[in-house]
């Protein structure tokens, strides 16, 4: 079975754009959770869908902002990008909501010029 | 608010000893906490997960402790191998329906050394 896929893999943006990231979760899974990972830390909680609804958020700004699909995949946008957004955009899946392990993929670095 | 401490950045060991990384927590009382080993530019992959009824979980040759008196976990690698090299994170979800997501340590950089 595939795992969680995370489009694309690297992305090179200049501030003030935006940006929108992609996530498949795992066949089965309806739970997508997003994180950011700065270099040196661990993961930082950004949002979680389940059912295509909104269960969880983060403390992010209003420039983030994600959905999740009838198919449960999903995406993150972030707008106006700042230099503090350059980190790895970590995708997790889970059959539902956080009393499961989570599925990570391979991330996306995002790297803002 | 909820601070969650890897006992260090960078932890040595020589192969074939046991590996022991320590999780200390403040200010909540979590139902459960995990275990997560992250390679370099790659997401993490979890390990183990430990319920605050459980004193001790065990998965081949790793070993989970949680106190949750003294609000801390340890983490085992017996019979380490340079293999084990990674970085390991707890997590805990401190909200238990996922409100907040799970909250992650900073980490421990484990190096096996052949």
């Amino acid at each position: 079975d595939a795992g969680v896929t995370q489009s694309p893999t690297h992305l090179i943006k200049t501030r003030g754009q935006q940006v929108t990231l992609r996530c498949s979760p795992i066949s089965g899974h309806k739970s997508v959770s997003w994180y950011q990972q700065v270099l040196g830390q661990g993961p930082q909680f950004i949002f979680q869908y389940y059912e295509k609804e909104e269960r969880g958020r983060g403390n992010f700004p209003d420039r983030f902002s994600a959905r999740q699909f009838p198919n449960y995949s999903s995406e993150l946008n972030v707008n106006a990008l700042l230099l503090g957004d350059s980190a790895l955009y970590l995708c997790a899946s889970s059959l539902a909501v956080f009393y499961n392990e989570q599925f990570f993929g391979p991330g996306t670095r995002l790297t803002v010029l | 608010s909820q601070k969650i401490e890897q006992n260090s950045e960078a932890l040595n060991i020589q192969e074939g000893k046991t590996a022991t990384l320590t999780c200390n927590y403040t200010n909540y009382s979590p139902a459960y906490l995990q275990w997560y080993r992250q390679d370099p530019g790659r997401g993490p992959v979890f390990l183990l997960l430990i319920r605050e009824n459980e004193k001790e979980k065990r998965k081949e040759r790793l070993k989970v402790t949680f106190d949750t008196t003294l609000k801390q976990s340890l983490f085992h690698i017996t019979a380490s191998q340079p293999a084990d090299s990674a970085t390991y994170l707890c997590a805990l979800d401190i909200s238990g329906g996922g409100a907040d997501g799970l909250t992650f340590g900073k980490g421990t950089h484990l190096i096996i050394q052949p």
